[in-house]
């Protein structure tokens, strides 16, 4: 078995902070992405890479920035925290080929921004 | 947009069944997933559908019908325990998109 890691667990950010999101697996899965989860609300997609160094915009990318340099490592930024932004980061990982869809999630980190 | 919708809430007794619906209208379609998400933790996959019709996996069984763009979900003598949110997600047919609902919490009484 594999299991995805996300760090911090926890992040607290002023209003206007750049603030990275760490997230590393170990399935050796070639794809891996970025969700953001709020309260009542669907996961939406951030970003996603279907390689090391490659990054693919999802719905949701506007005020993110992402980076794959290695196969096990995805990480996110929030390029300028938003005030009383409150929300779920989840990263998730996946063999990406048609026949094994599935995806693995990793904890999630948590943000307050202040 | 891709558009996937479920019902916000669901309640059931202990014993009994309940059926977590899924609606969704997508630009493309290659398959329907469930997840399970209890509270405070990562969603957890249950189950993968393509083709039409119900596939029986125990405990949870899942429909799909193409055609009229809807999934359920089926859980079977519930426990307090299946007391959780429960996420459909449309894969486009870039196979590495998923389009999530906001899921359904199902909460499940004695």
């Amino acid at each position: 078995g594999g299991i995805i890691t996300q760090t911090p667990k926890f992040l607290i950010g002023q209003e206007g902070q750049k603030l990275t999101l760490k997230c590393q697996q170990n399935f050796n899965h070639d794809t891996m992405y970025w969700y953001r989860q709020d309260s009542g609300k669907g996961l939406r997609l951030i970003y996603y890479s279907i390689t090391e160094n490659d990054l693919q915009k999802g719905d949701l990318s506007e005020g993110y920035d992402a980076s794959r340099e290695k196969k096990s490592s995805f990480s996110l930024t929030v390029t300028s925290a938003q005030k009383n932004e409150m929300a779920v980061f989840l990263c998730a990982s996946s063999p990406g080929t048609p026949s094994q869809n599935t995806l693995y999630f990793g904890a999630g980190t948590r943000l307050s921004v202040l | 947009g891709q558009g996937v919708e479920q019902p916000d809430n669901l309640m059931s007794v202990e014993g009994t069944f309940a059926r977590v619906n899924c609606t969704y209208s997508t630009s493309g379609f290659n398959g329907l997933s469930w997840y399970q998400q209890r509270e405070g933790h990562a969603p957890v996959f249950l189950s993968y559908v393509v083709l039409d019709g119900l596939k029986d996996s125990g405990h949870f069984s899942t429909f799909l019908s193409r055609s009229n763009g809807y999934s359920y979900l089926l859980l079977t003598e519930l426990q307090i325990k299946d007391s959780a949110s429960y996420l459909c997600a449309v894969r486009h047919p870039n196979y590495n998109v998923l389009y999530f609902g906001s899921g359904t919490k199902l909460t499940v009484e004695p």
